[in-house]
């Protein structure tokens, strides 16, 4: 099975920081990773597809790269609508894993 | 309306068995692949299973495999769970999702999520 390794598990950043959010899997896997955002209370929300394709209606600010086993989302000026917990999940191979998580908070 | 309703969640004991359903509305429902996701509340998200359009391709997590068995009925627009032998572990908020389309590369993501049924396993 593919494991998903993403870090850090929490981040504390201000409006406006530059952050960074890597996802490292146990065996290559292309570009398929997909990247999710999930709100408090809310349902998870795909933000980035494989092939770091950024989904209609998600600000330019989100963008991601990686292929192989190495990963990254990058959201390139904070807003607040986006402290949140963000997921990387791997499409390439079942069980579909995700990683653990890495919780955006307000510094 | 495009949309996943859960339900069938509840309070089981350790050793019981449960049946889920996603109902979907307001799209071709037998055009694509379903999963299933778990997460426990106030943790990370575990991908449970995955059923083709047609049931002819079926993944499972190595944590429930052998007891929880996933199923879909196209001419009812729905997708089943079920959940044998739970366990405690097994406590979590279940969603179904529906699959993207799939690219010509093969790849896909999760694009449409249920709000989710919540299982909880206690004596």
């Amino acid at each position: 099975d593919i494991q998903m390794t993403q870090s850090p598990s929490s981040l504390s950043a201000s409006v406006g920081d530059r952050v960074t959010i890597t996802c490292r899997a146990s065996q290559s896997i292309s570009t398929y990773v997909n990247w999710y955002q999930q709100k408090l209370g809310k349902v998870p929300k795909v933000l980035i597809s494989p092939s770091s394709t950024l989904q209609t209606e998600v600000p330019s600010r989100f963008s991601a790269s990686g292929s192989g086993t190495d990963f990254t989302l990058t959201i390139s000026s904070l807003q607040l609508e986006d402290f949140a917990t963000y997921y990387c999940q791997q499409s390439y191979s079942a069980p579909y894993t995700f990683g653990q998580g890495t919780k955006l908070e307000i510094k | 309306e495009v949309q996943l309703v859960e339900s069938g969640g509840g309070l089981v004991q350790p050793g019981r068995s449960l049946r889920l359903s996603c109902a979907a509305s307001g799209f071709t429902f037998d055009d694509f692949a379903m999963h299933w996701v778990r997460q426990v509340p106030g943790k990370g998200l575990e991908w449970v299973s995955h059923i083709s359009w047609n049931s002819r391709g079926i993944d499972y997590a190595d944590s429930v495999k052998g007891r929880f068995t996933v199923s879909r009925d196209n001419a009812e627009n729905s997708l089943y769970l079920q959940m044998n032998s739970l366990k405690p572990e097994d406590t979590a908020l279940y969603y179904c999702a529906k699959e993207s389309t799939v690219t010509r590369f093969g790849a896909w993501y999760l694009d449409l999520w249920g709000r989710g049924t919540l299982v909880t396993v206690s004596s």
